[in-house]
């Protein structure tokens, strides 16, 4: 089944505890993409992929890393996460010649 | 500056009845435009992909239209079922892959 999968589905972390929210496909898509989803706000991107070794910045990249050493994985690093980062996280990848986003199932992360 | 708006943020139907989102985009240039629809606690789901030369896709009972001229998508669900209570999010791509995506109307459809 083509799926995109996220782990964890939940996590609850104190301010300063690096963590990594771990996203893998595989539909062997080039393009791959981290967004975070708050209320009222819609998704907004943080990071991109367009293939392996090259990332780049979304609308909110700050204080968060990303790696791309294969194809199918795309980790999201929190370095030193903080309170204003507690949110829902999506990972995705793209279709490359519909253009059509494939979601996982989303991660709930809570800094205290 | 690219940006999507859709309209309502939020919607509350009867079970039954029909009802229309709105997506209006400031995108260019344009390449096309898709309608996701998020299940509560779950990842969005494409519906529909609309691009210039379409004006109407029908997907079952979800019909979406685009005017390329004015810039404004619709997304039309007719007899609605409680299933379609979700959130529903406009993303708008520009030819160069810039996508844009709209904040979401959230319907609730009642018994």
């Amino acid at each position: 089944e083509a799926q995109v999968t996220q782990n964890p589905r939940y996590l609850i972390t104190v301010t300063g505890k690096k963590l990594t929210v771990t996203c893998s496909q595989n539909m062997n898509h080039e393009y791959m993409s981290w967004y975070r989803q708050d209320p009222g706000l819609g998704l907004r991107q943080i990071y991109y992929s367009m293939n392996v070794e090259v990332t780049d910045k979304g609308d909110v990249p700050e204080g968060y890393k990303v790696s791309r050493k294969e194809k199918r994985n795309f980790p999201l690093i929190l370095e030193s996460p903080s309170p204003n980062q507690t949110s829902l996280y999506f990972c995705a990848s793209r279709h490359t010649n519909t253009g059509e986003l494939f979601f996982g199932e989303g991660s709930r992360l809570t800094v205290l | 500056k690219n940006q999507v708006e859709q309209s309502p943020q939020s919607l509350i139907i009867l079970e039954g009845k029909n009802c229309t989102l709105q997506c209006n985009y400031t995108v260019s240039p344009f390449s096309n435009l898709r309608w996701y629809k998020q299940d509560t606690g779950r990842g969005p789901v494409s519906l529909t992909i609309m691009t210039f030369s379409e004006n109407t896709k029908s997907n079952g009972r979800y019909t979406a239209t685009l005017d390329a001229d004015t810039k404004q998508s619709s997304l039309h669900i007719t007899a609605s079922q409680l299933s379609d209570s979700a959130s529903y999010i406009c993303v708008v791509s520009a030819t160069y892959g810039d996508m844009r995506f709209g904040a979401g109307t959230r319907l609730t459809v009642k018994p």
